[in-house]
């Protein structure tokens, strides 16, 4: 039962576009949720989050959308860069219980 | 450190033989998760430790998979008996469980099982 679903396994973008990474969830008892970047041979790292009671928060070129009616959120990356190439991890968590992770979506930013 | 740090970095294993994972939280983290990487895939969730309550080991695949938190701290995660399937990244992270609970990764141990 995957409670945190990234339906999209991987996605290109042209450099300077804007890439949107997309993130579903089930359990609607949610109140943090958040992204994390992954490249390889190294461990995620901490993108941005969102609390459960705003709609949007922005943090340079990430964005990160939250609508909670459709228990969905997504990652807004504008303009793309050729270093933003990396496997982005949706996640989400209740307070004080364990995070849940998605599976992930590979972004390549084409130069 | 200021970081979660693991050992070994990597560790190539024969099959059947038992190996032991380490990892240090971050200082005053309450929180410790284990997930593992296999080749193309994501994460996934292992075992959670929180404060002194008893851990959530739902995400353990079997019963040669355990692991411990000595002293609120250090986490000792153990394979026996490693089987081929279980070659995977193993990575820890540690947090607070105050505030977005965002959890801060160690670099991972790459688990060859031969």
């Amino acid at each position: 039962d995957q409670q945190v679903k990234q339906n999209s396994p991987s996605l290109s973008v042209q450099e300077g576009r804007i890439s949107i990474l997309n993130c579903d969830y089930t359990n609607s008892m949610f109140d943090y949720f958040l992204w994390y970047k992954k490249y390889p041979a190294e461990g995620p790292t901490f993108l941005i989050s969102i609390s459960s009671i705003k709609d949007k928060n922005e943090d340079g070129r990430f964005t990160v959308f939250l609508n909670k009616s459709a228990k969905h959120l997504s990652l807004h990356i504008v303009p793309s860069q050729p270093g933003d190439s990396a496997v982005y991890f949706c996640a989400a968590r209740t307070s004080y219980d364990k995070v849940i992770f998605g599976p992930g979506t590979s972004l390549s930013v084409i130069p | 450190g200021a970081g979660v740090s693991q050992s070994p970095s990597n560790k190539v294993t024969e099959k059947g033989k038992d190996v032991e994972l380490r990892c240090d939280p971050i200082s005053g983290h309450t929180a410790l998760y284990w997930y593992r990487q296999s080749l193309g895939q994501g994460l996934e969730f292992l075992i959670y430790f929180q404060g002194n309550s008893a851990p959530d080991k739902s995400g353990l695949p079997s019963d040669r998979f355990s692991a411990e938190r000595t002293g609120g701290s250090v986490s000792t995660l153990t394979i026996q008996r490693t089987q081929q399937e279980d070659s995977a990244v193993y990575l820890c992270a540690s947090s607070l469980q105050t505030g977005t609970g965002e959890a801060f990764f160690g670099q991972g141990t790459r688990l060859t099982v031969v």
